[in-house]
């Protein structure tokens, strides 16, 4: 079973739109939440670290359901610039290494 | 300044050669990572450095040799490689103890001939 789940889309919406993803993680003891936007042929950049009260950046907010075991990313009045791919990241307690997800494919269209 | 810098950007070497990625940050970050990353596919971490001391070594073949210099500094040495270690070759640092972000350089995409 893999660490972290997440839809690989891809995810097709109109400018203006929202759009939201889930991502889902196996082990109880991860501590800390992430969310990496990656463009095409480019380094992997953080968006928003995901705190537990859940936390909002501008469009975007983040929200960690530790009983469910998942988190999620909403992107409000999308721009064409969102178009990307979103890794749903995370690491366990004692350890600084980060599991990723497969990253979910976004492209905003005009 | 979240600022990670990665030479050269581009590399193309044959399966004799031997050569040496480079990394730096100026963050006064404590952790710095090695990771490969395949196109449509998520990093996969390949080594780790914590307070210039090697913690983590994904099981990676040792035709990839990583060096710390000091804090700031992080190389991979590449040797005999194979056309499937073709990838983009990304590092990263994060801000032990406190922080586990990790910010991440532009990548060296490197391809084996």
């Amino acid at each position: 079973r893999k660490e972290v789940e997440q839809d690989p889309g891809p995810f097709n919406v109109p400018e203006g739109a929202t759009v939201a993803f889930n991502c889902t993680y196996s082990n109880s003891a991860s501590q800390s939440f992430f969310w990496y936007r990656q463009d095409c042929r480019k380094e992997p950049k953080l968006l928003m670290s995901v705190y537990s009260s859940g936390n909002e950046d501008g469009r975007f907010t983040a929200q960690l359901n530790r009983a469910s075991q998942y988190i999620s990313l909403l992107i409000r009045d999308s721009k064409l610039s969102d178009s990307a791919t979103y890794l749903c990241v995370l690491n366990q307690a004692g350890a600084n290494n980060l599991f990723f997800g497969t990253g979910t494919r976004l492209t905003v269209i005009p | 300044d979240t600022e990670v810098t990665q030479t050269p950007k581009h590399l193309v070497m044959g399966m004799t050669n031997k050569k040496s990625l480079k990394c730096e940050q100026h963050m006064g970050h404590r952790a710095m990572y090695w990771y490969k990353q395949k196109a449509k596919k998520p990093p996969e971490l390949m080594f780790v450095y914590s307070y210039e001391k090697l913690s983590i070594n994904e099981s990676v073949p040792s035709r990839f040799s990583p060096e710390c210099p000091n804090s700031s500094l992080l190389n991979l040495h590449l040797h005999a490689l194979q056309p499937e270690d073709s990838a983009l070759y990304l590092c990263a640092s994060s801000g032990l103890p406190h922080s586990y972000e990790q910010y991440f350089g532009p990548g060296t995409r490197l391809t084996v001939t």
